[in-house]
């Protein structure tokens, strides 16, 4: 079954405390990306990847950081979390080579950061 | 640039009623575009996309878009609405000229499905 497959579905950190949450898909897709979910603002772009080892920043990549060191796995670093960026986060893939296919969703990282 | 945009935060119908939800896109080319719903506590699936073709797509849980080049819009519709059908539902556009192929989402639009 095609999935991607987000850990945890939920975490409760303390600020300044690093934090790693992975994303994995089992579609051999070209292109992962995280976004951040927000009452009123929608989905917002972290940061993307279209290939290994090749990433870039999305629309607020401030405070996370990512790697793409195999195809399957982009997981999302927070080195220092702070209280304003509990959210809720997705990881996508989609593939690269048929730029008319739809996207695959995680199930969600639901952070909240004290 | 790509972008897209809906302009209701919420839409309210009552069940049996007709939907729309509406989305209008900004592309340089010919654009690909993507709905997809989100309930509760989940991820965003899939509905519909148009590619090329007939302007009337349609989807699952008996949904269809109309895509209208002229308006540069992509209006969600379903003939009648049921409560089941109460999620958030964003519409994403790719434009397949520019180098990324990474999808710019809407905001969202809230369907509330009323009894």
């Amino acid at each position: 079954e095609a999935q991607v497959t987000q850990n945890p579905r939920y975490l409760i950190t303390v600020t300044g405390k690093k934090l790693t949450v992975t994303c994995s898909q089992n579609m051999n897709h070209e292109y992962m990306s995280w976004y951040r979910q927000d009452p009123g603002l929608g989905l917002r772009q972290i940061y993307y990847s279209m290939n290994v080892e090749v990433t870039d920043k999305g629309d607020v990549p401030e405070g996370y950081k990512v790697s793409r060191k195999e195809k399957r796995n982009f997981p999302l670093i927070l080195e220092s979390p702070s209280p304003n960026q509990t959210s809720l986060y997705f990881c996508a893939s989609l593939s690269g080579g048929h730029p008319n296919t739809e996207a695959f969703f995680g199930q969600g990282t639901r952070l909240t950061v004290v | 640039a790509q972008s897209v945009a809906q302009p209701e935060d919420q839409v309210n119908v009552a069940e049996g009623n007709p939907l729309t939800v509406k989305c209008t896109y900004s592309v340089s080319g010919n654009p690909y575009l993507f709905w997809y719903v989100q309930y509760p506590n989940r991820g965003l699936q899939f509905l519909l996309k148009y590619i090329t073709g007939d302007n009337l797509v349609k989807g699952s849980y008996g949904f269809e878009a109309e895509f209208n080049k002229s308006q540069t819009s992509f209006h969600l519709k379903k003939p009648s609405a049921l409560v089941s059908d109460s999620a958030l539902y964003f519409c994403a556009v790719r434009d397949p000229t520019g180098g990324s192929y990474i999808p710019t989402f809407g905001r969202g639009t809230s369907l509330i499905v009323h009894p």
